[in-house]
């Protein structure tokens, strides 16, 4: 099946800071969404993007499926970052999710 | 617009026993996936229906088991509970077609003791 790694695991920073997350998955794919899991356990979409780029206000990602990998770049970090970050893949109807990436923003 | 609902928010079984759990989809959506996610993890596929029908599976023994209605609400049934079976139970929901974009619900959280 699919293998997709995220890296780095965890990842402190100053307010302030700016970061890039990175998944990479192993073979082509239908859908690739970024979410941010809040510490009740709620998974908050990101974004959607089996390819391209796209920005969200302090967020923005780009998706290079033929080379199987995605970015996630927050500018600006604010304490209200912090969560775990999971990319998740989906081909013929099933999606793999990664292990995520544990953020920690400190004021 | 409501989006995913599941209910309940918290159940605590006892080892042995069988549970149900509930997840009405986003509006407009007809495919519901269930996941499982122990702490500390990334969720992990259970399997999604569409139809009515379980179209596609993870690696899920078959005390896992679900049903999805003509309202395309879905049950994920667990039978046999094991102390493993602790864990945050997340649904999705989607269009039919593949690669359509997910939408999560708040969660089940399971204690089996």
């Amino acid at each position: 099946g699919i293998q997709v790694e995220q890296s780095p695991p965890d990842l402190i920073l100053q307010e302030g800071a700016n970061s890039t997350l990175r998944c990479n998955f192993s073979d082509s794919v239908n859908n690739l969404q970024w979410f941010h899991q809040n510490p009740w356990g709620q998974l908050i979409n990101l974004f959607y993007i089996p390819s391209g780029t796209k920005q969200n206000g302090r967020l923005s990602a780009t998706t290079v499926a033929t080379e199987r990998y995605s970015l996630l770049y927050i500018s600006s970090s604010q304490t209200t970052d912090s969560g775990v970050y999971f990319c998740a893949v989906e081909r013929s109807f099933k999606t793999i999710f990664g292990a995520g990436t544990r953020l920690f923003v400190k004021a | 617009d409501a989006g995913v609902t599941q209910s309940p928010t918290h159940l605590i079984k006892t080892r042995g026993q069988q549970v149900t759990l509930r997840c009405s989809p986003k509006s407009g959506h007809d495919t519901v996936s269930w996941y499982q996610q122990a702490l500390g993890q990334g969720p992990q596929f259970i399997f999604q229906y569409y139809e009515e029908e379980e179209r596609q599976r993870g690696n899920f023994p078959d005390r896992f088991s679900g049903h999805q209605f003509p309202n395309y609400s879905s049950e994920l049934n667990v039978n046999a509970l094991l102390l493993g079976d602790s864990a945050l139970y997340l649904c999705a929901s989607s269009t039919g077609g593949a690669g359509t974009e997910a939408f999560f619900g708040q969660g089940t959280r399971l204690t089996v003791v």
